[in-house]
């Protein structure tokens, strides 16, 4: 059974400033890992969709990176605003034809 | 393209009471998702229908939770009866291969 892992819980940084969204999972047998934004109150916005065969997917100034072999993905935004402050989640989808979620990392960006 | 529609958005009521959640997912997407999201978490998959038919309900507490999907399309989730511990958000995801589109959700308050 998948089981997917998501550091820091919380995160608080000041604007401007880089920072690095970790996330593990322990079947690396998946198709895709897909970062979701979910601000309060609302449903999940799809930011980033990593197909297995690609090691990086980027937007804008989001940039997530996956290692399929050791079960880690990243998700780096650069130059923070406070815009950015919501839950950012990972979820891997695999052989069973769904997503399988961590439980999510609260960004609050300080101006 | 339309999202995926879900109602109500809120809904409060006592324990023991029944309630039902709707869903219109996207046209021609065949794939349809509820997700539990208690707050602090991440989502954890109820049930996954393939078309009208069900294709992974292990998480589904079926005492107290059902689910169908009329002809393929609108999806209808009950509990029946709530406790205090189903305060949570349910959400609805449809998707074609390669993508997921979720519901805004419905927020769900056991008194």
């Amino acid at each position: 059974k998948q089981e997917v892992t998501q550091i820091p819980a919380a995160l608080s940084v000041p604007e401007g400033e880089n920072l690095v969204l970790n996330c593990s999972f322990t079947d690396s047998a998946i198709y895709n890992l897909q970062w979701f934004r979910q601000d309060p109150g609302k449903g999940l916005t799809s930011l980033l969709l990593i197909q297995s065969s690609q090691r990086e997917q980027t937007s804008g100034r989001l940039n997530a990176s996956l290692d399929k072999s050791s079960g880690r993905s990243t998700l780096y935004i650069a130059a923070s605003q406070p815009g950015d402050s919501a839950t950012y989640l990972c979820a891997a989808y695999g052989s069973a034809r769904q997503l399988t979620f961590g439980s999510g990392t609260q960004l609050t960006v300080l101006p | 393209e339309a999202g995926v529609a879900q109602s109500p958005r809120y809904k409060i009521i006592e324990k023991r009471q029944s309630v039902a959640f709707w869903c219109n997912p996207i046209s021609g997407h065949a794939t349809l998702y509820w997700y539990q999201q208690i707050l602090g978490q991440g989502p954890k998959l109820l049930i996954q229908f393939q078309n009208n038919g069900v294709v992974d309900d292990s998480q589904l507490p079926k005492d107290r939770f059902s689910a169908e999907r009329l002809k393929g399309v609108d999806s209808t989730l009950k509990i029946q009866p709530a406790k205090l511990e189903d305060s949570a958000v349910y959400l609805c995801a449809s998707s074609i291969p390669g993508g997921y589109t979720f519901g805004s959700g419905t927020r769900l308050t056991v008194v």
